[in-house]
């Protein structure tokens, strides 16, 4: 079975900083990662996926992850932030051959100005 | 192209009555999900599909709940009788694996009174 925590419930920054949104997870197996975005009455989003290969994933909206396999993370960073990334941030892992996805807890993100 | 289609945004009903939610998937996806999200549980699977067949419904709460998937392109999920526990927000995404991520629909906001 396959678990995944996000270690913060809510992270406030200020536009234009950089921020980091962790994600740690287990698995017995090889895994699939993911991170999807929520902004407010909306479902979510694919914001970027880890499959093979490099593990410095880039996606939509400037965002990128990093997938550690030695320390069993998946952070997601973006360099500079912009008020409208405000939005709930969710990891996700799917064990490699299995379809059921294993969401964290979500990370608000707030910025303000 | 058109996404993950579900119906309706928004349902307001008395308890006890009948709901059924409805749930289009992205043409050519074989794999289908029930996923509920509440401030309490956060995101929860419910149910889910492969080429029309349950896989697995270890996330049903109850046995008033109930979920179809009749043909390749329809999905319903039935609550009977609603509570006003079954309050949440809905989800359907649909994938197409092995290692393609899911896309989530808008989710039907569900309340009951």
């Amino acid at each position: 079975a396959q678990s995944v925590t996000q270690l913060d419930s809510q992270v406030p920054v200020f536009e234009e900083a950089p921020v980091e949104l962790r994600c740690n997870y287990s698995s017995s197996v090889s895994v699939y990662l993911f991170w999807y975005v929520q902004y407010p009455n909306q479902g979510l989003q694919l914001l970027l996926k880890y499959l093979s290969g490099s593990t410095l994933v880039k996606g939509i909206n400037g965002f990128e992850a990093e997938f550690n396999k030695s320390q069993t993370s998946f952070h997601l960073r973006k360099p500079s932030v912009h008020i409208s990334d405000t939005a709930e941030y969710f990891c996700a892992v799917r064990g490699t051959g299995f379809q059921k996805l294993v969401f964290g807890t979500g990370t608000r993100l707030l910025v303000s100005p | 192209d058109a996404g993950v289609i579900q119906s309706p945004r928004h349902e307001v009903t008395e308890m006890g009555q009948e709901v059924t939610l409805r749930c289009k998937p992205i043409s050519g996806h074989n794999s289908l999900f029930w996923y509920r999200q509440t401030m309490m549980r956060g995101l929860e699977l419910l149910i889910y599909f492969n080429n029309n067949v349950p896989i697995d419904d270890s996330g049903m709460p109850e046995d008033r709940f109930s979920a179809k998937m009749p043909n390749a392109s329809f999905s319903t999920l039935k609550i009977q009788p609603s509570e006003p526990r079954d309050s949440a927000v809905y989800f359907c995404a649909s994938s197409s694996p092995p290692d393609q991520p899911q896309h989530f629909g808008d989710g039907t906001r569900l309340s009951i009174l």
